[in-house]
């Protein structure tokens, strides 16, 4: 079971807009609509930032949206804020009933 | 408020043995799935395993099965994760969290996280 595979870092100015990528495979990303996106300030836990692939918790900023094509899941932020500096962190559900996290991607607003 | 609160830091010497816990309040666990995430110093999220309180039904990743035991008492509403040996490798940030509802697949709310550091 291999992680997803995410770019190390993103960039963006403020009011931008950025895209993460989240590559997987058919056993995992492909085989169903569970993908999850996760938030994370250092010496914080994890937030929920978009789950079922694109709906988001009411209490997250509608700047963020998720979609998903075949093996790949993304994550968009929309009009870049200083507060969006953090690492985002993709999550499947897999075939194996089991789950798998990204590697991760380290945001920074320029 | 949904809470998860989990046990202290820990500081260990490899090959002892170490019991972490979460805590919910009853009514935001005994129906949930509680799965447990470590975090290595500067690295990423890595899930290890799920367990459902109700019926202690258990799964784990292929990387943690057999390395740790997730287990539950839902009397107390608590869950574990254990190591009978532990390792320097084991040395990282390890969080609780649970699943949104039965048949929901996101972590919806966390614990504030276990540091865990074994050292000689």
């Amino acid at each position: 079971q291999s992680a997803l595979t995410q770019p190390a870092s993103v960039s963006g100015s403020l009011g931008q807009s950025i895209t993460i990528s989240c590559t997987g495979t058919s056993r995992d990303v492909g085989s169903n609509n569970y993908g999850s996106w996760y938030q994370q300030h250092p010496g914080k836990a994890p937030k929920l930032m978009i789950y079922d692939v694109s709906k988001r918790p009411s209490r997250v900023s509608n700047r963020f949206s998720g979609s998903k094509s075949g093996n790949t899941a993304s994550l968009t932020i929309s009009g870049l804020q200083a507060e969006d500096e953090a690492d985002y962190y993709c999550t499947s559900y897999t075939s194996s009933s089991t789950f798998v996290f990204g590697t991760g991607t380290r945001v920074t607003v320029l | 408020e949904v809470q998860l609160v989990q046990s202290g830091a820990e500081v260990k010497k490899p090959g002892e043995s170490l019991k972490i816990s979460c805590k919910g309040s009853r009514n935001s666990f005994i129906n949930y799935w509680i799965g447990w995430v470590r975090q290595m110093p500067g690295k990423g999220l890595e899930w290890m395993g799920i367990i459902y309180p109700g019926d202690s039904d258990t799964r784990y990743s292929p990387s943690f099965q057999g390395q740790v035991t997730i287990s539950a008492d839902k009397s107390i509403s608590t869950a574990y994760l254990q190591w009978s040996s532990l390792k320097a490798s084991d040395t990282a940030m390890y969080y609780c969290a649970r699943l949104a509802c039965t048949s929901c697949y996101n972590f919806d709310y966390w614990g504030q996280g276990t540091l865990v550091t074994v050292s000689s």
